[in-house]
């Protein structure tokens, strides 16, 4: 069993839809991570909050909102996705580095289908 | 920019036999290496955390090394069983400062064969 909780399991929606992926750790992580993964290619990093911060955006486009409300929870907002962004997103959270080296611990995952 | 490369992008033995699974990655600047596990559909499970001041990890029948000079990484597989088929990922922690994401390679789909 995972640690980390990302609901839906599994989502499809159309492209004029608005969405949100929601994730969640009680581990008391201070890190947490969206990624995305498209078929048969590995994860690639979407964003990173540090202490309910954004720290990074690799370039996303803005159809993607993410949102940290508290330490424990993550959001990703969706609006006017393109089918393009069908894939399976992938929650993560560690301490914080300066906590030491801390692996990442994974949801299993919201896959997403844009009609 | 890091870039991780596994080798080899896929592998298929038969139950009980010995495998190695080999990463390498091109910036030695490293926090770290993890080594984790996929099943098809699923999340990633992490097998293994090799601190960059560490040469190696050790789980059950799993052992990984490191060579952070050479920017080498390989997972040993012992006794290979069919529950073991998965892509096997491995990815490094290589920016500096706070929080950071992970850097994959491709993967090493592997099937043990019953």
């Amino acid at each position: 069993d995972t640690e980390v909780t990302q609901t839906p399991k599994h989502l499809v929606m159309g492209m004029t839809n608005k969405k949100s992926l929601k994730c969640e750790q009680h581990m008391g992580h201070r890190a947490m991570y969206w990624y995305k993964q498209k078929a048969k290619k590995p994860p690639e990093l979407m964003f990173v909050y540090s202490y309910e911060k954004l720290s990074i955006n690799e370039s996303v486009p803005s159809r993607f909102s993410p949102e940290c409300p508290n330490s424990s929870l993550l959001n990703l907002h969706l609006h006017a996705l393109q089918p393009e962004d069908s894939a399976l997103y992938l929650c993560a959270s560690s301490q914080d580095r300066d906590r030491g080296y801390q692996p990442q611990h994974f949801g299993d995952g919201t896959r997403l289908s844009i009609l | 920019k890091q870039e991780v490369t596994q080798i080899p992008a896929a592998l298929s033995v038969p139950e009980g036999e010995n495998l190695v699974l080999n990463c390498s990655f091109t910036d030695s600047a490293i926090y770290n290496l993890q080594w984790f596990r996929q099943d098809p559909g699923k999340g990633l499970t992490s097998l293994l955390l090799i601190q960059s001041s560490q040469r190696e990890q050790t789980s059950g029948r799993l052992n990984a090394s490191l060579d952070k000079s050479s920017g080498r990484s390989t997972l040993y597989i012992a006794a290979s069983q069919p529950g073991d088929s998965a892509t096997y990922l491995c990815a490094v922690d290589g920016r500096g400062g706070g929080a950071d994401g992970l850097t994959f390679g491709k993967g090493t789909h592997l099937i043990i064969q019953p």
